[in-house]
């Protein structure tokens, strides 16, 4: 059952254009929402998030999106440059129980930048 | 300085045996976790330990014992490896239990355990 679902598995884009990628979730209890950028083997590293009380957020030339009534969202990068080839998880947050939180992943797609 | 650091990088061991993963954080952070990312990509929670007291643990096989002997380390114990266990396991820190603004998820470098 994937509560966090990316469903493009790769995407390329010509360097200098805008990447889009996008992630979509069914648990409405999510309130919390991260994107994660992954170099091979490497751990994930934070790149962005967003609040469930907010839209968008924007940070340099990183930029994501949240629908809620759709379940959706959307991690924009503008311009891509190739050194952001990686692969980006998608990871959303819910109250667990005992105090704790727990980040639900993605599967995650593999962006490749082309100079 | 290396703010999440786990050893090995690479570990090849026969089904039967008992290993042990490390995981060390330097940041200062008072919760710790335990992933795995499977053949399939997923990356699931498998512990989550806040100042060292067990605070998730989810359904994983007994064989998979998580130890934390201070704030700074949290280390995984598996017993009896299976074929299934080859997976690439992450450590993870973050200041604590919450996920917001401020207190994301540092990761480590991974650890890739192959089970033949």
């Amino acid at each position: 059952d994937q509560q966090v679902k990316q469903n493009s598995p790769s995407l390329s884009v010509q360097e200098g254009r805008i990447s889009i990628l996008n992630c979509d979730y069914t648990n409405s209890m999510f309130d919390y929402f991260l994107w994660y950028k992954k170099y091979p083997a490497e751990g994930p590293t934070f790149l962005i998030s967003i609040s469930s009380i907010k839209d968008k957020n924007e940070d340099g030339r990183f930029t994501v999106f949240l629908n809620k009534s759709a379940k959706h969202l959307s991690l924009h990068i503008v311009p891509s440059q190739p050194g952001d080839s990686a692969v980006y998880f998608c990871a959303a947050s819910a109250y667990s129980g005992a105090g704790s939180y727990q980040l639900t992943f993605g599967k995650g797609t593999k962006l490749s930048v082309i100079p | 300085d290396t703010a999440v650091s786990q050893t090995p990088k690479y570990l090849v061991t026969q089904m039967g045996n008992d290993k042990s993963i490390k995981c060390e954080q330097n940041l200062g952070h008072d919760t710790m976790y335990w992933y795995k990312q499977d053949s399939k990509k997923f990356l699931k929670i498998m512990f989550s330990y806040n100042n060292k007291e067990l605070i998730i643990n989810e359904t994983v096989p007994n064989r998979f014992s998580p130890k934390s002997p201070d704030k700074a380390h949290l280390n995984l114990h598996i017993n009896s490896l299976e074929l299934g266990d080859s997976a690439v396991y992450f450590c993870a820190s973050s200041q604590d239990v919450r996920v917001g603004v401020g207190n994301e998820q540092f990761f480590g470098p991974g650890t890739r355990l192959t089970v033949l």
